[in-house]
């Protein structure tokens, strides 16, 4: 069974940073492309950041170019999201999922205020 | 960017009927390989999106074929047959033919 587990959410203040964590598990993660998307609270959905297998290639939306780096380690079945200059739109549940959203985690709350 | 249009924006049907939902692109969604990446997903209350169909057609593991999907180049539509009570929520199409990646709007579906 295929298991994605965030973790690493919370409360933070703007302009401040926080890393996301997603533990995969269930199938073989060096195999597949990642990614995040998140939702803020009552909104649709929204593609933050999507990372090849072996992690060379890396794509963003302009929202977050530049603040978020999406990452993984193969050999630990990672994925993370590192968020730098916080802002209050940012505010969202944040999901990992896999290649062409084919399995989603429970997601994980982040929220950006003073 | 490609933009999903997703209509109606909000459903309400009573069990045992049936409903489409239409997804348009502002691009043709055709990949270099030949594939279109259309997918469906459901958002059921408080959980997280699971996707129902991928590649404009195809069933996702464990979707009962009550569901079915449609389409070419720019124009997709989402069809439940004999809908249940476990089938509201909100429906999204969603595009992975081309960065940036996108998702419409949503189309919310209540029961009657």
């Amino acid at each position: 069974e295929v298991q994605l587990v965030e973790s690493g959410g919370g409360l933070v203040q703007p302009g401040r940073s926080l890393k996301l964590s997603c533990a995969a598990s269930g199938f073989t993660f060096s195999n597949y492309y990642m990614a995040w998307v998140r939702q803020a609270p009552k909104k649709g959905l929204e593609w933050v950041a999507t990372i090849s297998t072996s992690g060379s290639r890396t794509y963003y939306p302009d929202s977050v170019k530049g603040r978020f780096t999406i990452s993984r380690d193969n050999a630990k079945s990672s994925l993370y999201l590192q968020m730098n200059s916080l802002k209050s739109e940012d505010t969202a549940t944040y999901y990992c999922a896999r290649r062409n959203w084919e399995d989603w985690g429970q997601g994980v709350m982040v929220t950006v205020s003073s | 960017d490609v933009v999903m249009t997703q209509t109606p924006p909000s459903l309400s049907v009573a069990i045992g009927q049936s409903v489409s939902i239409s997804c348009k692109s502002s691009q043709s969604l055709v990949y270099s390989d030949g594939k279109t990446y259309l997918h469906w997903l459901l958002q059921s209350p408080g959980r997280s999106p699971k996707r129902l169909i991928y590649q404009v057609s195809n069933l996702g593991s464990g979707v009962p074929d009550r569901f079915s999907g449609t389409g070419s180049q720019k124009d997709f539509t989402l069809k439940i047959s004999r809908v249940e009570a476990e089938d509201l929520g909100v429906y999204y199409c969603a595009q992975t033919t081309h960065f940036p990646l996108t998702f419409g709007s949503g189309t919310k579906l209540e029961i009657k």
